[in-house]
């Protein structure tokens, strides 16, 4: 089957770094996707990983090891308007276009 | 360039109602993806769409739900005969191909009372 793995919640403080990690099981493999979701609104994109090791963009950067199907997504000096859901999403699957999604993980950042 | 627009942004139907939801894709883009989301939970991919073309609709419901994205116009998601679990927001999500990232409209958010 399909699963893809996240934490449901963590909590992290403003000017500190989190990591948000993401397991998955697909029957196929064409790329892992990170989005930020806020409250209501739609999700954004953050980063795509299709080979092993580590993207940096800025203050996010995201991590891939396929052979152990592990990703996972850092935020470093948080603001507080980094608190938001993170999914994580693999392209995968019977169908190569198809995205599956983790529940997301839900970020709140304190002062 | 204008991005993903959907519309309504928030619909209420009563239960046996049909709902109609559009989404026009960015410029330039002839991939649609269309999203349910329920609240406090994840993204479920319901069809694949390219113009004029189902690609993949494993994740549709088998009865009461149909897609289509005609050569002119909008996307659209329609729902018959709407029962109060049909209640979700309904994202649309476009592409320029099938291997790009791909950019979110801000949903519908269809209530059924």
């Amino acid at each position: 089957g399909q699963n893809i793995d996240q934490p449901t919640e963590m909590t992290a403080t403003e000017g500190a770094i989190v990591q948000i990690n993401c397991t998955y099981q697909t029957s196929g493999f064409n790329g892992l996707f990170w989005y930020q979701q806020h409250a209501g609104e739609a999700p954004t994109f953050l980063s795509y990983n299709v080979l092993d090791g580590l993207e940096e963009k800025g203050r996010f950067s995201s991590f891939l090891s396929r052979s152990k199907g592990y990703s996972y997504l850092s935020l470093k000096e948080l603001l507080m308007k980094d608190s938001a859901s993170y999914l994580c999403a693999v392209r995968g699957g019977a169908s190569n276009y198809q995205l599956i999604w983790g529940a997301g993980t839900k970020l709140i950042i304190k002062p | 360039n204008a991005g993903v627009m959907q519309n309504p942004r928030h619909l209420v139907r009563r239960r046996g109602q049909e709902a109609r939801l559009r989404c026009s894709p960015m410029k330039g883009h002839s991939h649609v993806y269309w999203y349910r989301q329920l609240p406090e939970e994840g993204l479920k991919f319901m069809v694949y769409l390219q113009k004029e073309n189902i690609i993949d609709e494993s994740g549709m419901p088998k009865e009461r739900f149909s897609a289509e994205f005609p050569k002119e116009g909008p996307s659209i998601l329609r729902i018959q005969q709407v029962v109060r679990g049909d209640s979700a927001a309904y994202f649309c999500a476009s592409s320029r191909d099938g291997g790009t990232e791909a950019f979110f409209g801000q949903g519908t958010r269809l209530t059924v009372v």
